[in-house]
C-alpha cells in the first residue's frame, strides 16, 4: 500500500484565494481525520469522518473552512477565502480500529 | 478534557547518551500511542500500549505504559542522529470515536 497520499507538498497562494488540499486514506481504512500543525499550537484536529460521514467538524476554525468526503478514496479539505493565518502544515491521517493512525506527508499552505 | 503533556518539551544530547522522555495526564485512558515525526514528514506510528504497566521494545526504545495508564514514558538507548524528531504521544478520547488527543510534544536533537 503507497500509505495516506496528499496533495500538493507545498502550496504558496495569494490571501483571499480559495485553496484545496487533497487526501487519499488507505485502502480499508474507515476513518478520516484532518490536521492543522504549527508551532505555535501543534496538532489540531480540524475534522474527522467515519465511513465517509463528518462525525465532528468543531475543530474547524471558520466557516472559511469545509471538508468534503464523497467516497472512501477521496477527501478535501478547502479554505476560501484564504488568510495569511491559515498558514501551516495541513495532515491527513486515516485508521482502521484507532489503535493507530497512518499520516501523510501533510501540505505545507503559505498564505500570502 | 483529556491533556497530556509531555516533558521536556525539547532535548538536545550527544550521540551514544541516553534519555527519557514523559507522557502524563490526569486522566485514564484505554492506550497510548507514540509517534516519531521527521522534519517535512508526518508523524509515524511506533507503537501503542495497552495494558496498565506494560512495557515493549522496539530495538533501542524502550516504552512503559504507567499502572495507573494516566502516563507513558520513553526510554533512548545510545541515542544516534537517526533518533532525532519530534515525538508524540496520544491518547483515545472518551466517547471520541477513534479520535485521538495528542500531546504537546518532545522535540529531540541528537548530535553527532
Amino acid at each position: 500500500d503507497a500509505g495516506v497520499i496528499q496533495s500538493p507538498r507545498h502550496e504558496v497562494t495569494e490571501m483571499g484565494q480559495e485553496v484545496t488540499l487533497r487526501c487519499k486514506p488507505i485502502s480499508g481504512h474507515n476513518s478520516l481525520f484532518w490536521y492543522r500543525q504549527t508551532m505555535m499550537r501543534g496538532l489540531e484536529l480540524l475534522i474527522y469522518f467515519n465511513n465517509n460521514v463528518p462525525i465532528d467538524d468543531s475543530g474547524m476554525p471558520e466557516d472559511r473552512f469545509s471538508a468534503k468526503m464523497p467516497n472512501a478514496s477521496f477527501s478535501t479539505l478547502k479554505i476560501q477565502p484564504s488568510e495569511p493565518r491559515d498558514s501551516a502544515v495541513y495532515f491527513c491521517a486515516s485508521t482502521q480500529g484507532g489503535f493507530g493512525y497512518t499520516f501523510g506527508s501533510g501540505t505545507r499552505l503559505t498564505v500570502v | 478534557t483529556q491533556l497530556l503533556e509531555q516533558s521536556p518539551q525539547f532535548l538536545s544530547i550527544q550521540e551514544g547518551e541516553n534519555l527519557t522522555v514523559y507522557c502524563n495526564s490526569s486522566s485514564v485512558f484505554s492506550s497510548l500511542q507514540w509517534y516519531r515525526q521527521e522534519p517535512g514528514e508526518g508523524p509515524v506510528l511506533l507503537v501503542t500500549v495497552v495494558t496498565g504497566g506494560e512495557v515493549k521494545k522496539l530495538k533501542r526504545l524502550t516504552f512503559q505504559f504507567g499502572d495507573a495508564r494516566k502516563d507513558s514514558s520513553l526510554h533512548i538507548t545510545a541515542a544516534q542522529p537517526g533518533d532525532t524528531g519530534l515525538y508524540l504521544c496520544a491518547g483515545p478520547i472518551s466517547g471520541g470515536y477513534q479520535k485521538v488527543t495528542f500531546g504537546t510534544g518532545t522535540k529531540l536533537q541528537v548530535i553527532p
